[in-house]
Formats: structure tokens, C-alpha cells, sequence
């Protein structure tokens, strides 16, 4: 069964980067049709898609944050990471890491891919 | 930016049927995915490719897509159904979106 952990400092300052790793068990962050990918929510809001890696190696961003996101992998570890720059109190919120699947696909189908399995979720508060 | 319309809230009783809806421009020619999420608790997908149901969520949560909405419908609504749902899409191939959420409760 698939497992998704998120981890990282709950606590980060203003206009420093937040940083946080999902770590997966279960299976393997190459395994083809997949995609890992991190959601934020903001306490009593919505859910907010901050970008996705794809299992070649692709990244893909919300246009909204592109500027101040980086996702990475590191495959050796089964991890994946999200670095977040410049960080305002408007960052604070639940960040979830999940796996995002694309069956029957030949490529790097994320318009195809939903999100099957979520990490139980990690709260950031931006605060001085 | 591509934008998703739902509800904010819906209420119905203990076995009625539940119908909540997402608009977007056009997004029958997009694949549709609902999530159910609990206080506290992450995300659930209920429903994905707009009709799909995973092996673990019970029948009477079904999906259809066409047009410019997406629908969600739960049949025979049970207390343990509340919650709020979220539909999603994605936006020129590469950029996702989630709707606003709706906010089901079962009284």
C-alpha cells in the first residue's frame, strides 16, 4: 500500500524559504504513469495545486507560484521536496504531498492524471 | 486563470439523493476528478476521469461530466457523507485546479 509523509519545520519566518519532503513507501517515484505533486490549503479555504514532478523527471507549476516553487526528487531516497521562496503570512496553510496517476498513458499525460493517494498533511505558519 | 464553480453549501436529509455541481468553461473536453475531504483529514478521491469510482468508495457516489459541468451525485445520502467536496481539473494540459469546495451536510 502506498504511504506519504510529509515533513519540515512548522514554524518558518517571513521572506525566508519553506522547505518540506514527502517521503513514499510502497512505490517508487519512477514507476511510469505517476506523478508527485504538492497541494496546499489555507486554513478555511480551498485547495490550491503548487506544481507537480513528473516520473521523467518533468516539473510543472501553478503559474501563481511558479516564481518561488521548486520541486525536486531524490530517487535514492524516495523523496520528493518542495522549496517555497520569499515566504509571506499568505503561505501559511496545510500542505498535502500526493501521488497523482495517469493510466493508459504513453507519456507525460498530467491533464489525465488524478490524485489517488494524499499525505496526511503538514501545517506551515509563516510568523516573526 | 481557469476558474471552477461550485456551491458553497448543500444540505439534504439522511437518504435523499445529493447533487453538487462544478462549472468551468468547457469542462466536458477535460477530465473531472471529486474529492471528499473530513475536518482534520486529507483529501479522498471519490470520483476520477468524471465517472470512475475506486474500488474502496461505496456506489452510491457517481459522477458525470458535460458541457460546461461537472456533477457529483451521492444516492441514498448517509450521515457519514458529510463532508466537504472539492472538484478538479487540470488547465492547458499542465496547470491544476481545484473549485471552491462544497460544504455537504446530512441533517
Amino acid at each position: 500500500q502506498l504511504h506519504l509523509q510529509e515533513s519540515g519545520p512548522g514554524l518558518v519566518r517571513p521572506s525566508e524559504t519553506l522547505t518540506l519532503t514527502c517521503s513514499v513507501s510502497g512505490d517508487s517515484l519512477s514507476s511510469n504513469n505517476c506523478f508527485w505533486g504538492w497541494i496546499r490549503q489555507p486554513p478555511g479555504e480551498t485547495l490550491e495545486w503548487i506544481g507537480s514532478v513528473s516520473y521523467t523527471g518533468s516539473t510543472y507549476y501553478n503559474p501563481s507560484l511558479k516564481s518561488r516553487a521548486t520541486i525536486s526528487v531524490d530517487t535514492s531516497k524516495s523523496q520528493f521536496s518542495l522549496g517555497l521562496s520569499t515566504v509571506t503570512a499568505a503561505d501559511t496553510a496545510v500542505y498535502y504531498c500526493a501521488r497523482s496517476y495517469a493510466p493508459a498513458c504513453g507519456g507525460d499525460c498530467l491533464d489525465e492524471s488524478y490524485f489517488d493517494f494524499w499525505g496526511e498533511g503538514s501545517l506551515v505558519t509563516v510568523s516573526s | 486563470s481557469y476558474e471552477l464553480t461550485q456551491p458553497p453549501s448543500l444540505s439534504v436529509s439522511p437518504g435523499q439523493t445529493a447533487t453538487i455541481t462544478c462549472s468551468g468553461d468547457k469542462l466536458g473536453d477535460k477530465f473531472a476528478s471529486w474529492y471528499q475531504q473530513k475536518p482534520g483529514q486529507a483529501p479522498v478521491l471519490v470520483i476520477y476521469r468524471d465517472t470512475k469510482r475506486p474500488s474502496t468508495i461505496p456506489e452510491r457516489f457517481s459522477g458525470s461530466n458535460s458541457g460546461n459541468t461537472a456533477t457529483l451525485t451521492i444516492t441514498g445520502t448517509q450521515a457519514m457523507d458529510e463532508a466537504a467536496y472539492y472538484c478538479q481539473a487540470w488547465d492547458s494540459y499542465t496547470s491544476g485546479v481545484f473549485g471552491g469546495g462544497t460544504k455537504l451536510t446530512v441533517l
